[in-house]
């Protein structure tokens, strides 16, 4: 069974501060890898995705790395900001268009 | 409109009451999608279409549940006798999906469903 597991499932920290979050995936065949964030009463939005030949990508304070062969993936933040508490959602991609494995997500709180 | 339109935004309903919630895709994305977030919880997939073809219905959790997508763009979800477990907010996401590749899922703000 496609399973994706995120840790940890919620996160305290404060302004200014690093942090990583966890996905970790059995998911085959494997498409792609998407990291989401979604703010509280909205829908999840896209911040980067990773395929299979992919190691690292970057997107502004947002870093995300993937090992294909462990099956892990990473969200680093870099200087956080009170705007980066949000959850937290990794989402694997199989070889056709329904098949999506959503994790738990993780909650960010960022505190002044 | 340039995003994904979800309506309405908040139901409140008595439980045994049917609701509709409406998805309005962005257009020219032949994907869309359909997801339930209790909360705390992640996305519970629903169903799926994908331009003319059948719609992947497997993740409706009962028979009191049904979507149509009328002319490949909008797209409503019915629910019949309303439970209050079926509160929740209801998602839609629509993709441009080439050549059975998954794309990125543009997601609507949502529909909280309270069911008294």
């Amino acid at each position: 069974k496609n399973q994706v597991e995120q840790s940890p499932q919620s996160l305290i920290i404060l302004e200014g501060k690093n942090c990583t979050l966890q996905c970790n995936y059995t998911v085959s065949p494997f498409s792609n890898l998407r990291w989401y964030k979604q703010d509280t009463g909205r829908g999840p939005v896209s911040l980067t995705i990773m395929t299979f030949s992919e190691n690292t990508k970057s997107n502004g304070r947002y870093t995300a790395t993937l090992d294909a062969d462990t099956k892990q993936s990473s969200l680093h933040i870099t200087a956080s900001q009170l705007s980066d508490s949000a959850s937290y959602i990794c989402v694997v991609s199989g070889g056709s268009a329904r098949q999506l494995t959503f994790g738990s997500g993780t909650q960010l709180t960022v505190l002044p | 409109g340039a995003g994904v339109s979800q309506s309405p935004s908040n139901k409140v309903t008595e439980k045994g009451k049917d609701v509709e919630l409406r998805c309005d895709p962005i257009s020219g994305h032949t994907a869309l999608y359909w997801y339930r977030q209790s909360l705390g919880q992640g996305l519970e997939f629903l169903i799926y279409f994908q331009g003319n073809s059948a719609p992947d219905k497997s993740g409706l959790p009962s028979d009191r549940f049904s979507a149509e997508r009328t002319g490949g763009s909008v797209s409503t979800l019915t629910i019949q006798r309303t439970q209050q477990e079926d509160s929740a907010v209801y998602l839609c996401a629509s993709t441009i999906s080439p050549s059975g590749k998954t794309g990125e899922l543009f997601f609507g703000e949502g529909s909280r469903l309270t069911v008294l």
